[in-house]
């Protein structure tokens, strides 16, 4: 069955330090991927999205993620973190010829000030 | 402009009570999602809607039941509350024609429900 894995459950990061969180799936074919964050006390937001062109897309608040296809991977990422990114965040992976999305177990970013 | 309201926000049952959950956007939304949110675990999708009258299985639908009856309400129903459904539950919703489409899902607040 399709899966999505989040390789860190919970990542503790000083500010103004990197970040890259890991999302790898297992569906074979075309799909769309997604980054959401959840704040605490929350809802999921959308933090960007690719579905097809440049690999390397930019969302919002200085966040990027590259798409790797030969890997399998949507990996997330900040030059330099705040404390206010303290959040979950959960990669999502929406097959192409799916109705439904799939979501990581999520990793949990604490950034100590 | 609402987005996506769900009701109650917080809730406890006694096992073996029933009771539904309600989820209403006003985005003109065709796809309507509910999942569950345990501990590291992430999201499990429960059930959806692709349009009004419509409702499909996803990953974890055992003990829910579903209703599409107007396009923007979806209604999660438990006919018997287990402490296993303790949860937070979410409901989304998204645009969008066709499958595996690129428009990402909105999100409720989320209702949290306690199970004893």
């Amino acid at each position: 069955a399709q899966s999505v894995s989040q390789h860190n459950h919970h990542v503790i990061l000083s500010e103004a330090a990197s970040l890259e969180l890991g999302c790898n799936y297992s569906y074979g074919g075309t799909v769309n991927l997604f980054w959401y964050v959840q704040y605490p006390g929350q809802h999921l937001q959308l933090l960007l999205k690719y579905f097809s062109g440049d690999p390397l897309v930019k969302g919002i608040k200085g966040f990027e993620a590259e798409f790797i296809k030969s890997k399998f991977s949507f990996n997330l990422r900040k030059p330099s973190v705040q404390w206010s990114d303290t959040a979950e965040y959960f990669c999502a992976v929406n097959p192409y010829n799916n109705n439904d999305m799939r979501f990581g177990a999520g990793t949990r970013l604490t950034v100590k000030p | 402009n609402a987005g996506v309201t769900q009701t109650p926000k917080f809730r406890v049952l006694k096992t073996g009570q029933s009771m539904t959950l309600l989820c209403a956007q006003d985005m003109n939304h065709e796809y309507m999602y509910w999942y569950r949110q345990d501990p590291g675990m992430g999201l499990r999708l429960i059930h959806y809607s692709v349009g009004e009258g419509t409702t499909a299985k996803g990953e974890v639908p055992d003990g829910y039941n579903v209703s599409r009856l107007k396009k923007q309400n979806f209604l999660l129903g438990l006919e018997s509350a287990a402490p296993s459904q303790t949860s937070v539950y979410f409901c989304a919703s998204r645009t969008g024609t066709g499958r595996g489409s690129n428009q990402p899902q909105h999100f409720g607040d989320g209702t949290r429900l306690s199970i004893l």
